[in-house]
C-alpha cells in the first residue's frame, strides 16, 4: 500500500498570499497517477487536480499541481476567501488506493 | 448534468447491515466505474471499493474485503454499498464517486450520513 504524507498539517495564511502544499509518497506514483480534491465543511470532496498537473474542468488557473515519483506540490498562486477549506492528495496508480491525511488551510 | 444522486441519512444497531445507494443522471452509467469513500467524523477519507457497472466486476480494500459488497443494477442506473455486521466505529459519512483512470473521482455523490448507536 503506498501511504502518502501531508505537510503540513495546518497553514495559516492571509487572503492574496501564496500556499504550497506537499504530499510524500511511500513509493513511486505510477504515472503520475496522482489528484488533489479540496473539501469545504459540509460538502463533497471536489477534484483540482489529475495526472499530478492537470486542472479539472472548471478549477481556476490560480490552483496548480507539480511533482512526479513520491514529491508532489499543490500551489494556489493567490489566495481567494473561498479557498480556506481543507485539501487531500490521492493515488490512483495503484490498488488499493490511498489519500493522504489532508492539509487545513486556514485563514491567518 | 452530470450527477449522482445517494440515499438518506440511516440510523442501524450495532451488528445490523446497511445499504446505501447512489443513482446516477446524466451519463451512459456502464461507461464509468463507481467508487466508494467514506470519511468518519472530523477524519480524513478512506477508500472502500469500486464495481464495474458494465461488467459487474469489483475490487475493495483489504480492509473492507468480506463485509463490504458493492453491487448494480444497470436497469435503475444504481450502484449500491452494503456494510455488514457494523460497530460505532463506521459512523461516517459514505460518498461514491464516478471515476477514470485518467481523472481520478471527478462526480461526487451529495454524501450519505450513517450513524450506528445502540
Amino acid at each position: 500500500e503506498i501511504v502518502l504524507t501531508q505537510s503540513p498539517g495546518t497553514l495559516s495564511l492571509s487572503p492574496g498570499e501564496r500556499a504550497s502544499l506537499s504530499c510524500r509518497a511511500s513509493q513511486g506514483v505510477s504515472t503520475s497517477y496522482l489528484a488533489w480534491f479540496q473539501q469545504r465543511p459540509g460538502q463533497a470532496p471536489r477534484l483540482l487536480i489529475y495526472g499530478a498537473s492537470s486542472r479539472a474542468t472548471g478549477i481556476p488557473d490560480r490552483f496548480s499541481g507539480s511533482g512526479s515519483g513520491t514529491d508532489f506540490t499543490l500551489t494556489i498562486s493567490r489566495l481567494e476567501p473561498e479557498d480556506f477549506a481543507v485539501y487531500y492528495c490521492q493515488q490512483y496508480g495503484s490498488s488499493p488506493i490511498t489519500f493522504g491525511q489532508g492539509t487545513r488551510l486556514e485563514i491567518k | 448534468q452530470v450527477q449522482l444522486v445517494q440515499s438518506g441519512a440511516e440510523v442501524k444497531k450495532p451488528g445490523a447491515s446497511v445499504r446505501v445507494s447512489c443513482k446516477a443522471s446524466g451519463y451512459t452509467f456502464t461507461g464509468y466505474y463507481i467508487h466508494w469513500v467514506r470519511q468518519a467524523p472530523g477524519q480524513g477519507l478512506e477508500w472502500m471499493g469500486w464495481i464495474n457497472p458494465n461488467s459487474g466486476g469489483t475490487n475493495y480494500a483489504p480492509k473492507f474485503q468480506g463485509w463490504v459488497t458493492v453491487t448494480r443494477d444497470t436497469s435503475i442506473s444504481t450502484a449500491y454499498m452494503e456494510l455488514s455486521r457494523v460497530t460505532s466505529d463506521d459512523t461516517a459519512v459514505y460518498y461514491c464517486a464516478r471515476a477514470t483512470v485518467e481523472y481520478s473521482f471527478e462526480i461526487w455523490g451529495q454524501g450519505t450520513v450513517v450513524t450506528v448507536s445502540s
